[in-house]
């Protein structure tokens, strides 16, 4: 596609299930970065591949969070045991090679934990 | 964590009018990014100064950056009503690391 697309757009999920958000980068973008995003907050990183590895994965707030990107493209956000304080719009970017240059972001996928 | 921080917090002006908005950073950098973001929208691009600027246009746009005081603004002139939305600012000091944004300023052009 011409921009970056994340699945699903919106995800209502139960305390304690296991979530997965999917994003499919600009084709021929080797960096992808997953944000979180609270309302009335900025973006908050979670974690960043360069190709199929995690080159930063910092942000990621406990062990209940997980990422791939197993094939250098799409890439899977993966929450275990969901929790309230997890709600929030999860932003997928994608760019040509790496921070240095623009960041093309996805329109997000908003997960409520109830 | 945050690394930039944007001022103010929130911006309502008059449609024509120019906007101005500041971002104060902490560390080091390999360059400054500005997006905007549409309510319940991703973040789109806008403008990128890279730290041997210290001035760059697009457009109504022009984005300044003083990496002396560790600042930069981003000034929207004639603003339209179609300029409403909200403004990060987001640094990275190599390509190796995140872009790592701020809190953002809320801006309101009214027609």
């Amino acid at each position: 596609g011409a921009g970056v697309s994340q699945t699903p757009s919106n995800k209502v999920t139960e305390k304690g299930k296991y979530v997965e958000l999917r994003c499919d980068p600009i084709s021929g973008h080797t960096a992808l970065y997953w944000y979180r995003q609270s309302l009335g907050q900025g973006p908050e990183f979670l974690i960043y591949f360069q190709g199929t590895g995690a080159a930063d994965d910092s942000g990621l707030p406990n062990d209940r969070f997980f990422a791939v990107r197993p094939e250098g493209s799409v890439s899977t956000l993966k929450i275990q045991r969901t929790e309230r304080g997890d709600s929030a719009v999860y932003l997928c970017a994608s760019s040509r090679t790496d921070s240095t240059g623009e960041l093309f972001f996805g329109e997000g996928s908003r997960l409520t934990v109830l | 964590s945050q690394q930039g921080e944007e001022d103010p917090q929130a911006l309502s002006i008059q449609e024509g009018e120019n906007a101005t908005m500041n971002c104060s950073y902490k560390t080091s950098i390999n360059n400054l990014q500005w997006y905007r973001q549409n309510s319940g929208r991703g973040l789109v691009h806008l403008i990128l100064i890279r730290s041997n600027e210290r001035e760059k246009h697009s457009g109504r746009l022009r984005v300044t950056l003083d990496t002396s005081k560790k600042s930069s603004s981003l000034l929207i002139t004639a603003s339209r009503a179609a300029d409403t939305a909200s403004y990060f600012c987001a640094t990275t000091n190599s390509g190796n690391t995140p872009l790592v944004f701020g809190k953002g300023t809320r801006l309101s052009v009214i027609a």
